[in-house]
């Protein structure tokens, strides 16, 4: 059980075009999700906090017009990297919680902008 | 603030060895602690999680601590293997809630040497 899947796994794009990921909780209902950055060789950083239903809370200096998060289910949380560019460049993976103790990953999806 | 560290950055043992990983945190106030293990390119698998009420929990070879007063915990491996190379992580809630988003380590890359 708990299973988060990502979709997609790797995208490339040109700079300037939006890119949607997406993140799942395939067996439980998740009224949290979490949406994370790592750069080569870095550990995780926390980008933004989901509620089901509810805005995003973003983490002090990630531009919340430029990465878009909805979560518009138990089930679903999104994000929109819009008018990408290569500084953007990163690996993205999302958490899900069901209020419990532990928060369960995904396999992560890597951006790359030209 | 809550900042998480590991040591060392970067670890090389040969097969069969019995090896320690340590993380330390600055805000001993935790919920819980949690270890994961990143292989290259992959999101993360959860290895362990110790709550603040507990002093270590264990997983076959592996064996977590935890000691809140200091403010730390190690990942003990027995007899470790060529498999068990991957990018150990350690995380804590950083609020006040257990659920709360996760601050995650510096992390310890981890060779085993067949």
């Amino acid at each position: 059980g708990a299973v988060v899947s990502q979709h997609p796994s790797r995208v490339i794009c040109k700079s300037g075009t939006s890119v949607k990921i997406e993140c799942r909780s395939l067996d439980f209902q998740a009224t949290t999700m979490f949406w994370y950055r790592q750069f080569p060789k870095q550990s995780l950083m926390l980008m933004a906090t989901s509620n089901e239903g509810s805005k995003a809370t973003y983490e002090q200096g990630v531009e919340k017009d430029k990465f878009l998060i909805n979560h518009a289910s138990l089930t679903l949380s999104t994000l929109t990297v819009t008018s990408a560019h290569p500084e953007d460049s990163s690996f993205y993976i999302c958490s899900a919680t069901n209020q419990g103790f532990e928060q369960f990953f995904g396999p992560g999806t890597r951006l790359t902008v030209l | 603030k809550q900042e998480v560290t590991q040591i060392p950055a970067a670890l090389s043992v040969p097969e069969g060895e019995n090896l320690v990983l340590n993380c330390s945190f600055t805000d001993s106030a935790i919920y819980n602690l949690q270890w994961f293990r990143q292989d290259p390119g992959k999101g993360l698998t959860s290895l362990l999680l110790i709550q603040s009420s507990q002093r270590e929990q264990t997983s076959g070879r592996l064996n977590a601590s935890l000691d809140k007063s200091s403010g730390r915990s190690t990942l003990y491996i027995a007899a470790s293997q060529p498999g068990d190379s991957a990018t150990y992580l350690c995380a804590v809630p950083g609020g006040g809630g257990a659920t709360n988003k996760l601050i995650f380590g510096t992390g310890t890359l981890l060779a085993v040497q067949p």
